[in-house]
């Protein structure tokens, strides 16, 4: 298993370029989550999806837009790149039974420059 | 605002040492305290998943116990070796809503 993966591993945007960051898991979860990771912050919730067919925003929405294109694919979009959004992206997954506590698991990340 | 404070910043230890560090939440809509390991370059792993006052989990030389009515966990190394250097995060869950709030980690380095 390859868990969760996730393209590009790194990507250099000008402002006002747009991209898609793109996420899969072969664990059969249900849910899936965008994170953004900053120097000196924790991480913090963009989007997640629930279930195939939901999303919902999280800390940091702003600027975003995501697809749950099937249960194992979680797309994030940034229409318009600023500076601000450079960072690294985190997507992770979760199986999900709506018990709460459940362990997510993440993939290795995509670092993004916008210069 | 919900937030999630980790302590120290960065902690610096010789081989052999036992270490621990903090992790400060909030006391009220308590649901899960989620304790994650990140290596640089990798992905962050799961440690431990801790929903009861007074829990204590073990994993090998690490241990965690949580305090819900006072809003704090503690993470206790054994004996640190040099591969256990890493930061470690800690996540408080929000009623069960699977939301994770990050703290921003304690950075630990073992020295051979």
């Amino acid at each position: 298993n390859a868990g969760v993966t996730q393209t590009p591993k790194f990507q250099v945007l000008k402002t006002g370029q747009s991209m898609t960051l793109q996420c899969a898991q072969d664990m059969n979860h249900n849910s899936m989550y965008w994170y953004r990771q900053d120097p000196g912050m924790g991480l913090r919730l963009i989007y997640y999806s629930a279930s195939e067919g939901t999303t919902d925003k999280g800390e940091v929405p702003n600027g975003y837009n995501v697809s749950r294109l099937n249960k194992r694919e979680f797309s994030l979009r940034l229409e318009s790149a600023a500076p601000s959004q450079t960072s690294v992206y985190f997507c992770a997954s979760s199986e999900f039974e709506g018990l709460g506590g459940e362990t997510q698991y993440f993939g290795p990340g995509t670092r993004l420059l916008v210069l | 605002i919900l937030n999630v404070e980790q302590s120290p910043q960065s902690l610096h230890v010789q081989e052999g040492d036992s270490t621990n560090f903090t992790c400060s939440f909030p006391s009220s809509n308590f649901y899960a305290l989620h304790w994650y390991r990140w290596e640089t370059a990798k992905s962050p792993e799961a440690l431990f998943v801790m929903t009861l006052n007074g829990d204590e989990k073990k994993k090998g030389r690490i241990s965690a116990t949580l305090n819900t009515k006072e809003g704090y966990s503690y993470l206790y190394i054994k004996g640190s070796q040099p591969e256990d250097s890493a930061t470690y995060l800690c996540a408080f869950e929000v009623d069960s809503s699977y939301k994770l709030i990050f703290g921003s980690g304690t950075r630990l380095l073992v020295r051979p």
